[in-house]
């Protein structure tokens, strides 16, 4: 089946430590995306790539770092900068075009304890 | 920039009412314009999208929603609410130019169904 797969589901951090979230497609898209999730405030772009090898920064990036060196993956790090990194994660990925659907995963739900 | 406001974060109606999902949006250039549905605890589906063919656009589930520039609006609507309805719904805008294939979203509005 073809699909974004995300893991873990569930992820548990201590304060201070880097954490990577790990995102792979096997649709063939061009395009990666990293969004955040929290209640009432929709989602917001972290980071995106539209080719391997290459990324931008989104909305929020402070915080966060990413890398593209394979079309199928693209993690996210959620760093010790990050200053309230508890949140939903969602990745999704599409070929770029403009209109085209974005494709999601189920996401990784991130706690900092 | 494009921005889009979703008026109402919490929408609750009875099964077999109409639903009636705001969303407004705000777009220097002719806006693209996405309706995602969440269930709790995953990823975002498509429902339907505008892309300028017809003002007026039909998705997945009896969901339609209609463009209307003069009112910078791009409201969610079905007739008669099912149970299975229930979920967030975010309204996203996609502006062209070096833009392309960023989405902005909405706040999200949740749909509550009772019986």
């Amino acid at each position: 089946d073809g699909g974004i797969t995300q893991s873990p589901k569930y992820l548990f951090r201590k304060e201070g430590q880097n954490v990577t979230l790990s995102c792979e497609q096997n649709l063939n898209h061009d395009a990666m995306y990293w969004y955040r999730q929290d209640p009432g405030q929709g989602l917001r772009l972290i980071y995106y790539s539209q080719i391997v090898n290459d990324f931008q920064k989104g909305d929020i990036a402070e915080g966060y770092s990413v890398s593209r060196e394979k079309k199928e993956s693209f993690p996210l790090t959620v760093t010790s900068a990050q200053k309230n990194p508890t949140a939903f994660y969602l990745c999704a990925s599409s070929t770029g075009r403009i209109t085209d659907t974005q494709y999601f995963g189920p996401g990784t739900r991130l706690t900092v304890l | 920039a494009q921005s889009v406001t979703q008026l109402g974060s919490h929408v609750s109606v009875s099964e077999g009412a109409l639903v009636l999902l705001r969303c407004n949006y705000s777009s220097s250039v002719p806006p693209y314009l996405f309706w995602y549905v969440q269930y709790p605890n995953q990823g975002l589906q498509l429902l339907l999208k505008y892309t300028s063919a017809a003002t007026l656009v039909k998705g997945i589930n009896g969901f339609e929603a209609e463009f209307k520039k003069s009112e910078t609006s791009f409201h969610l609507t079905k007739p008669s609410a099912h149970m299975s309805d229930a979920a967030e719904y975010f309204c996203a805008v996609e502006a062209g130019g070096t833009s392309y294939g960023k989405l902005t979203f909405g706040q999200g509005t949740i749909l509550t169904v009772h019986p």
